[in-house]
């Protein structure tokens, strides 16, 4: 089976500081793809950056870039200079990419409330 | 290119009612998956049809239940609903469902159950 963890329920930050959004993870799968999706008030999940677990390399779209620690579990998305836009909720979740049984759905975090203050 | 397209945005139910949701998928995409998140349990999977064939499947019981017809739209549908049910309900397509291709959700549908 496989669990995220994030452990900041809620983060207060000021605009143009850059925040890390912590993000851990469980699996016993091989070859798995960990997610972070935004979610701001309308509820429409907004998919921002993608990590495979054989990339060698650590993500980045943008502002946005995966801390991926393998040996640790851990898959921290890094937003830089942080703009009262990205205030949202922030949720890593993780899918087993083998395959043989079809995709599995996506694992999802309970989530980080982030407010980016003026 | 349109983004996933949910129907309808808002739904008000009783309890015992049945209810079907609607969603259609980026042109181009054969796979859909559904997720319910509340406010106690988060966000969860509740299965994922491709090719009009279920093929993941999420721990929820069998009042939950969906298809996909021939054009790649989904419907889901929650029968003898219960208060617990109220959620937003969120449909992800992607093109071949697979975990190398990311979900594009649509906006979701709120269930509300009285």
């Amino acid at each position: 089976a496989q669990k995220i963890t994030q452990t900041q329920p809620g983060m207060f930050v000021q605009e143009k500081e850059a925040v890390t959004l912590d993000c851990t993870y469980d699996t016993s799968d091989q070859s798995y793809g960990l997610f972070w999706y935004k979610q701001p008030s309308s509820g429409e999940m907004i998919f921002l950056i993608y990590q495979g677990s054989y990339d060698e390399q650590n993500a980045t779209e943008g502002r946005y870039s995966l801390n991926f620690q393998k040996a640790r579990k851990s898959a921290n998305l890094v937003i830089s200079a942080s703009q009262l836009g990205d205030s949202a909720m922030y949720f890593c979740a993780m899918r087993d990419l083998q395959s043989g049984g079809g995709a599995d759905g996506l694992t999802f975090g309970k989530g980080t409330h982030l407010i980016i203050q003026p | 290119k349109a983004g996933v397209t949910q129907t309808p945005r808002y739904l008000i139910k009783t309890r015992g009612q049945q209810v079907t949701l609607s969603c259609s998928p980026i042109s181009g995409h054969r796979s859909v998956s559904w997720y319910q998140q509340t406010p106690g349990q988060g966000l969860q999977f509740l299965f994922e049809y491709f090719s009009e064939t279920q093929r993941n499947k999420g721990n929820f019981p069998g009042r939950f239940s969906g298809r996909q017809f021939s054009n790649s739209r989904s419907e889901m549908n929650v029968s003898t609903l219960e208060l617990g049910d109220s959620a937003l309900y969120l449909c992800a397509s992607s093109q071949q469902g697979s975990g190398y291709n990311e979900q594009f959700f649509g906006p979701g549908t709120r269930l509300t159950v009285l």
